[in-house]
């Protein structure tokens, strides 16, 4: 069975500061990785994943991720947040089965990022 | 292309009455997905569906709730007698044949009164 851990329910910042939100996950088989971003009474946009290939990615708005195999674990950064980047922000994981997605996403608990000014 | 469209929006229900909630996906996509969000927790996987089979529905309760996804039409997830406890947010998302990633839709956030 997968898990995903998220270390940070809650995330306070000022704005133009960098960022990580940390990110572990526990699978006996290798995954897909991303993450999502959740604004306030909306869906989930996908910010960014990891397949395979280079561990760092970089995704939409600034934000990027490594993928560390040894401490499975996907930490989500940015370098200088805005105050629009405030929201809620997930990690997941997904199976590989037989060399394509299964499809089914475990979610961690989330992390709410808040950017002052 | 239009994105993931799930109807309604809001949905308020009174106890022991029947939810339906529809989810069309993007155009060309054949996978469809339901995750709950209830409050204070994280999204959790309900179902997943392609045309006219469930594929995996580990996640459903074992009672109530249902879904199906038809040949033709949209993805429905039927909840019978609601009760206070399935007040949540219900997220469709669909992927291609093939495809990794789930785009999802706006939701339908369900209050039963």
């Amino acid at each position: 069975a997968q898990s995903v851990t998220q270390l940070d329910s809650q995330v306070p910042v000022f704005e133009e500061a960098p960022v990580e939100l940390r990110c572990n996950y526990s699978s006996s088989v290798s995954v897909y990785l991303f993450w999502y971003v959740q604004y306030p009474n909306q869906g989930l946009q996908l910010l960014l994943k990891y397949l395979s290939g280079s561990t760092l990615v970089k995704g939409i708005n600034g934000f990027e991720a490594e993928f560390n195999k040894s401490q499975t674990s996907f930490h989500l950064r940015k370098p200088s947040v805005h105050i629009s980047d405030t929201a809620e922000y997930f990690c997941a994981v997904s199976d590989i089965a037989g060399g394509t997605s299964y499809g089914k996403l475990t979610f961690g608990q989330g992390t709410i990022l808040t950017v002052h000014p | 292309n239009a994105g993931v469209m799930q109807n309604p929006r809001h949905l308020v229900r009174r106890r022991g009455q029947e939810a339906r909630l529809r989810c069309s996906p993007m155009k060309g996509h054949s996978h469809v997905y339901w995750y709950r969000q209830l409050p204070e927790e994280g999204l959790k996987f309900m179902v997943y569906l392609q045309k006219e089979n469930i594929i995996d529905e580990s996640g459903m309760p074992k009672e109530r709730f249902s879904a199906e996804f038809p040949k033709e039409g949209p993805s429905i997830l039927r909840i019978q007698q609601v009760v206070r406890g399935d007040s949540a947010a219900y997220f469709c998302a669909s992927s291609p044949i093939g495809g990794y990633e789930q785009f999802f839709g706006p939701g339908t956030r369900l209050t039963v009164l």
